[in-house]
């Protein structure tokens, strides 16, 4: 069964640093770009950063450039974001996931996302 | 960067209703667009890609079309687990930016 798992999400105080990671089963993950997108409670979704299968190219959206960077490690099939300098509205389900290029760059995979809170 | 604007915001049905949700892109995505579906504490499932078509083991009441910059989404039928929020989300360049989201609910 093709699947994304991610881990390392929880409290942080603002300022503060965390890294999440997504592990990939089930399928040739360095054959994939890979995304992370987020949901802030009772909130839309929020697509936030991209990598390619290889390592680039490396998108970011305005609200995060600078502060999370994705990337990746292909022998251990896992992707991370790297988040620095964490403010209140980064609190959020994060989700990674799949990127199918045979499917106009949709994301058909999905992980069942890990919760990131930025409080005092 | 390209906005998309999702409507309605909400809508409410009936099981057996035929519903549509519209999504307009701020600029022309060619067939780049593809829809979600999210139900409440669950990451969002892909249910149509290129605007109109359908993943694997996806129901064929769910349909898509469009080009360009309108787009609809169609559920023919309403099942009770089709109840849930819809997004639109153009890959046609970079920020890939999703629509609001249409909550869908029962009548």
């Amino acid at each position: 069964e093709e699947q994304l798992v991610e881990s390392g999400g929880g409290l942080v105080q603002p300022g503060g640093s965390l890294r999440l990671s997504c592990a990939a089963s089930g399928f040739t993950f360095s054959l994939y770009d890979m995304t992370w997108v987020r949901q802030a409670p009772g909130k839309g979704l929020e697509w936030i950063s991209y990598i390619g299968n290889s390592g680039d190219p490396l998108h970011h959206a305005d609200s995060v450039k600078g502060r999370l960077t994705i990337s990746r490690d292909n022998a251990k099939s896992s992707m991370y974001l790297h988040m620095n300098s964490l403010r209140v509205e980064d609190s959020a389900v994060y989700f990674c996931a799949r990127v199918e290029s045979g499917k106009y760059d949709a994301f058909d995979i999905w992980g069942q996302g890990t919760m990131v809170t930025v409080s005092s | 960067d390209i906005q998309m604007t999702q409507s309605p915001s909400s809508v409410s049905a009936s099981v057996g209703d035929r519903v549509t949700i519209t999504c307009r892109a701020s600029q022309g995505i060619s067939t780049w667009l593809a829809w979600y579906q999210q139900k409440p504490g669950k990451a969002p499932k892909l249910l149509i890609y290129g605007a109109s078509s359908l993943p694997s083991g996806v129901p064929s009441r769910f349909s898509g079309s469009g080009s360009g910059t309108d787009f609809t989404f169609t559920i023919s039928s309403l099942q009770p687990e089709d109840f849930a929020t819809y997004y639109c989300q153009h890959t046609k360049s970079f920020p890939f930016t999703f629509g609001q989201g249409t909550k869908l609910q029962i009548k």
